[in-house]
């Protein structure tokens, strides 16, 4: 079965400093990747998704990850965030084949001051 | 477009009662999801149906928990009776259906339910 870890619960950045959210996760076969954001009171909503090809991804909002299969590991970037990038991030990992469900990590809560 | 409803937004039961929760789905979409979030924890899959037919069933609790997805479009989930762990975040989510996990999930706002 696979797992998701995110390394920090919590996140706190200033205003148009850059930011790194750490995600590794561990599984016995390929996986896809995922990232979901959770804006106060609203619902989940994705990011970006690794299927495969560049392991370089970009996602809405300025967001972007890195794939890699070697550490195992799918941190969140970006260069310069916002007061309304201020919500709780979501790693996700599914099996490519088999059990297709997505596998969530605890979250990491990102936090951006003035 | 109108995005996934989920009602009650909020509720509060005692132990031993029961509860159900309602989930509408994005117009067309085909595969539905259940997902119970514990406060600090991730989501996790309760069940998934396709159509009105269950694909994934196997973390939900089926001695209190039941699901249905009567003709095909939205669906009810239900407690009965409820424990205190119970107490979570329930997320519907909903995807076209066709493409399988790779289709984006679009979620809804939630219930949040507490039991005392």
């Amino acid at each position: 079965a696979q797992s998701v870890t995110q390394l920090d619960s919590q996140v706190p950045v200033f205003e148009e400093a850059p930011v790194e959210l750490r995600c590794n996760y561990s599984s016995s076969v390929s996986v896809y990747l995922f990232w979901y954001v959770q804006y106060p009171n609203q619902g989940l909503q994705l990011l970006l998704k690794y299927l495969s090809g560049s392991t370089l991804v970009k996602g809405i909002n300025g967001f972007e990850a890195e794939f890699n299969k070697s550490q195992t590991s799918f941190h969140l970037r970006k260069p310069s965030v916002h007061i309304s990038d201020t919500a709780e991030y979501f790693c996700a990992v599914s099996e490519i084949q088999g059990a297709q469900k997505l596998v969530f990590g605890q979250g990491t809560r990102l936090t951006i001051n003035p | 477009e109108a995005g996934v409803a989920q009602s009650p937004r909020y509720k509060i039961i005692e132990k031993r009662q029961s509860v159900a929760f309602w989930c509408n789905p994005i117009s067309g979409h085909a595969t539905l999801y259940w997902y119970q979030q514990i406060l600090g924890q991730g989501p996790k899959l309760l069940i998934q149906f396709q159509n009105n037919g269950v694909v994934d069933d196997s973390q939900l609790p089926k001695d209190r928990f039941s699901a249905e997805r009567l003709k095909g479009v939205d669906s009810t989930l239900k407690i009965q009776p409820a424990k205190l762990e119970d107490s979570a975040v329930y997320l519907c989510a909903s995807s076209l259906g066709a493409g399988g996990i790779i289709e984006t999930q679009y979620f809804g706002p939630g219930t949040r339910l507490l039991v005392l």
